[in-house]
């Protein structure tokens, strides 16, 4: 399974664009990286996802790196609602179970 | 649009209790999930379901059983709670299994086995 790191915190300036990186090293050619948000503890928000094209939606915008070892995450305009732990996960399909693998995230701090 | 419901909220047994967490969604999706999140730590799938009647094992089955007789429900049993079982759980579904997967979370329930 391709396994994902990053960075345990960061911090941004509200109003600035947030870069959130992960690692992905090891990722299969036809594993699709995904993010998704945890805010207080609630239950986890998708946010974007991608194979190997740049992708962007409402949410923010995702690039990968074109050899896919690692992608950025960006918040364009960061807000105070934004803080939140970070996941970057890589879509494991096992037979029928579409395992997504969280790890530890990044938790994010939107200051004002 | 009530999405992925989960109940209870909060709930506290004792050790050897046993109870069920229940899930519900409204979004007609086929498949459902559980997690459980302990402090600190990223989400582990506990058991899933690709549709009704059809259920199997996730990263970490053991102590909790699961059943899916219609679309809308995924229950997640506790047969006998033990202090490790002291964490929140979440459910989840979606429903396209191909490059747009997409999971919705429920809520979370917080579990404490005393």
């Amino acid at each position: 399974d391709a396994k994902t790191t990053q960075p345990p915190s960061m911090d941004c300036a509200e109003g600035r664009a947030a870069n959130l990186p992960c690692n992905h090293s090891t990722i299969s050619g036809n594993e699709y990286v995904y993010w998704y948000r945890q805010i207080h503890s609630q239950g986890p928000q998708y946010i974007i996802h991608g194979l190997k094209n740049n992708e962007t939606n409402e949410m923010a915008s995702l690039i990968i790196t074109e050899d896919r070892k690692s992608s950025t995450l960006i918040l364009p305009h960061a807000t105070l609602r934004d803080t939140a732990v970070y996941y970057c996960i890589v879509r494991v399909d096992s037979g029928s179970a579409r395992q997504l693998t969280f790890g530890s995230g990044t938790q994010l701090t939107v200051l004002p | 649009n009530a999405g992925v419901t989960q109940t209870p909220k909060f709930q506290v047994l004792k050790t050897g209790q046993s109870m069920t967490l229940q899930c519900a969604q409204d979004m007609n999706h086929e498949y459902m999930s559980w997690y459980r999140q302990d402090p600190g730590m990223g989400l582990r799938l506990i058991h899933y379901s690709v549709g009704a009647g059809i259920t199997d094992q996730g990263e970490v089955p053991n102590g909790y059983n699961v059943s899916r007789s219609t679309t809308e429900d995924f229950p997640l049993r506790l047969l006998s709670a033990a202090p490790s079982q002291t964490s929140v759980y979440f459910c989840a579904s979606s429903s396209d299994r191909g490059r747009n997967e997409k999971l919705f979370f429920g809520s979370g329930t917080q579990l404490s086995v005393l």
